[in-house]
């Protein structure tokens, strides 16, 4: 399967613990976006890079995020003393340059985060 | 801010009937307007893209439309079948390509 991988599939975690999800991007795809998605919720954007550069963090990512695409290659997302705000899908795109305007995003299945 | 607005409210239709969805925009004419499928659990799927000069684009049993006076876009599954059940989600995007999402209308197509 070439398309977007996500790891893990479901987290559960303690609050105040840290937890880090892993994507692996289309390997031709050099923009790579961040989504959380609640429930009943469309997915709302986090951050996204391009290449290894990361462009734009919104608003919604607090210091305790963080994002990196060492390499321009896969991408990890941090969660630092999670809280119970923070349960939710996190979801991971990537496309071709322009994606999301001139070219589709391509999702993966998303790792679901419970804060307990 | 922009913000996208989609029918909250389920749409309950029988196999065979058109659905219509519609899809709402605040502000500014996005560039294009893109429309994805996501199935409980899933990602979502991307569908079709319609551009700011389009009135009208079609895929299949898929049509999308681009009204810029109503600020609105409408999206129909002509002959739904029950495979068709899903949430589809509206959203329009910057010019840097990031996705402004609405919040989906769920589908239910019954037999």
């Amino acid at each position: 399967d070439t398309g977007v991988s996500q790891d893990p599939r479901h987290k559960i975690t303690k609050r105040g613990q840290n937890v880090t999800f892993r994507c692996d991007p289309i390997s031709e795809h050099n923009r790579l976006y961040w989504y959380r998605q609640t429930l009943g919720q469309g997915p709302e954007f986090l951050t996204y890079f391009q290449n290894e550069a990361q462009l734009e963090k919104s608003r919604l990512l607090s210091d305790r995020f963080s994002a990196e695409r060492p390499k321009g290659s896969f991408s990890t997302l941090e969660i630092q003393r999670t809280e119970q705000g923070d349960s939710a899908m996190y979801l991971c795109a990537s496309s071709l340059e322009g994606g999301g305007l001139y070219n589709e995003q391509f999702f993966g299945p998303g790792t679901r985060l419970t804060v307990l | 801010s922009q913000k996208i607005e989609q029918n909250s409210e389920a749409l309950n239709i029988q196999e065979g009937k058109t659905a219509t969805l519609t899809c709402n925009y605040t502000n500014y004419s996005p560039a294009y307007l893109q429309w994805y499928r996501q199935d409980p659990g899933r990602g979502p799927v991307f569908l079709l893209l319609i551009r700011e000069n389009e009135k009208e684009k079609r895929k299949e049993r898929l049509k999308v439309t681009f009204d810029t006076t109503l600020k609105q876009s409408l999206f129909h599954i002509t002959a739904s079948q029950p495979a068709d059940s899903a949430t589809y989600l509206c959203a329009s995007a910057d010019s840097w390509g990031k996705l402004q999402f609405g919040a989906g209308t769920q589908v239910v197509v019954t037999p």
